[in-house]
């Protein structure tokens, strides 16, 4: 069965970087684009960005351009998300998710999540 | 302030319908499918309709979509208390290269 098993927990320090990983099993893994969304306490949801397995192509929500990197590694069947200078707005639960095309927004499996609190 | 814009809250009897709408623009309903998603307390979303107006197998066909220019609709029917979560449309949007989120609707049921 298709799985997306996030990495745990962290606390940060403003100003620092995180880095979360997201390991997919049960499909073939360069078949969907990997997605980041991420939910700040008590907020809704918010796309950052995706990449394609094949290549390593990405697009990053403008918001998130110069802070954000995501990457893959494809004999693990990982996805990273990468955020730089953080901030304590950058609290959040962190989400990775799949779709089948890029523009789609169908996200048929998602992660559990990883919270992510920045505090000095 | 969210790109797509939903009703903070709706709320219903057990057994009855309700319709929750998500507003955008010619960028993303306009020109893209819409999804929504379910939010259960302390979960990952779920995929409720995806394209519009389709279900993905287990979802109960109390649930369905539709879309009209550049508006969209989520409507439950025959409520169930069970339903009670943060509804979420999404659609890509064109001029900022990226996916968008309406705010999120919670649904009561009284």
């Amino acid at each position: 069965q298709v799985q997306l098993v996030q990495s745990g927990a962290e606390v940060k320090k403003p100003g620092a970087s995180m880095k979360v990983s997201c390991e997919a099993s049960g499909y073939t893994f360069k078949s969907y684009y990997l997605h980041w969304v991420r939910q700040a306490p008590g907020q809704g949801l918010e796309w950052m960005g995706m990449i394609n397995p094949i290549g390593g192509g990405t697009t990053y929500a403008r918001k998130f351009q110069g802070r954000l990197t995501v990457t893959t590694n494809t004999p693990t069947t990982t996805v990273y998300l990468e955020l730089s200078s953080l901030r304590s707005g950058d609290t959040a639960v962190y989400y990775c998710t799949r779709s089948i095309y890029d523009n789609s927004g169908h996200f048929d499996y998602w992660g559990q999540g990883t919270l992510v609190a920045v505090s000095s | 302030q969210s790109v797509l814009t939903q009703p903070p809250s709706a709320s219903g009897t057990p057994g009855q319908r309700v319709s929750i709408s998500c507003s955008g623009s010619t960028s993303n309903i306009g020109s893209n499918t819409v999804n929504w998603f379910q939010q259960l307390p302390g979960t990952a979303p779920k995929v409720l309709i995806f394209t519009n107006n389709q279900r993905p197998s287990g979802v109960p066909d109390r649930f369905s979509g539709s879309k009209s220019g550049t508006s969209a609709s989520l409507a439950i029917s025959g409520l169930q208390s069970e339903d009670e979560a943060i509804y979420y449309c999404a659609a890509w949007d064109d001029s900022l290269n990226g996916l968008v989120f309406g705010g999120g609707t919670n649904l009561t049921v009284l």
